[in-house]
């Protein structure tokens, strides 16, 4: 069946670690996005990537890296410059009909 | 820049019984696509009903129906005889239809937590 499996579903970190939130999806789309959901705050855009080599950042960026080499990844590194890292991380994909997402089951990262 | 507003926090409504979430947006935009996603306990988000904006006739999905008004700029979820696995958090988000050089993602509420009451 195809969709978005993303790894690990829980994650613990130490401080000053960075860590890499794993994104893999084989619905043959081209756009695929990391979203910051947190309580109270809906979900934040933290990069997307529309094209495989190609990335952008979303509202807040800062303290994450990703990359594309391949359609079907989209990993999300959370450096040690992200202050408050503990949240729930969430990956979708863009479907082409009428541009909804479709999402993976999420990642929750907590810093002790 | 678009905005999504959900005023409802939380809502509780008894089992059997309707219930209506309220979402507002901002936008400049003429075409764009409007969706309402669930969140449950499990927190994968589910999409449950899309809306696009050039059309005129509400969207339904069995018991969910939303009231479009785009003059307004609103977007409500109307959810029937309500069941025990309605119980979520549900996300209203708003996409141009014509991205341009912007992202293509959604923009999100932030949310209203459902509770049903057996």
């Amino acid at each position: 069946d195809g969709g978005i499996t993303q790894s690990p579903k829980y994650l613990f970190r130490k401080e000053g670690q960075n860590v890499t939130l794993s994104c893999e999806q084989n619905l043959n789309h081209d756009a695929m996005y990391w979203y910051r959901q947190d309580p109270g705050q809906g979900l934040r855009l933290i990069y997307y990537s529309q094209i495989v080599n190609d990335f952008q950042k979303g509202d807040i960026a800062e303290g994450y890296s990703v990359s594309r080499e391949k359609k079907e990844s989209f990993p999300l590194t959370v450096t040690s410059a992200q202050k408050n890292p503990t949240a729930f991380y969430l990956c979708a994909s863009l479907t082409g009909g009428y541009g909804e997402l479709f999402f993976g089951e999420g990642s929750r990262l907590t810093v002790l | 820049a678009q905005t999504v507003t959900q005023s409802q926090p939380e809502m509780s409504v008894q089992e059997a019984e309707t219930v209506t979430l309220s979402c507002t947006y901002d936008t400049s935009e003429s075409d764009y696509y409007l969706f309402w996603y669930k969140q449950p306990p499990s927190r994968q988000m589910i999409l449950v009903i899309r809306q696009e904006a050039y059309k005129q006739q509400n969207a339904t999905e069995n018991r969910f129906s939303v009231n479009f008004q785009k003059a307004a700029k609103s977007f409500s979820l109307k959810i029937s005889d309500s069941q025990l696995g309605d119980a979520a958090m549900y996300f209203c988000a708003y996409r141009p239809m014509y991205s341009g050089g912007g992202a293509d993602g959604l923009t999100f509420g932030k949310g209203t937590h459902l509770i049903i009451q057996p």
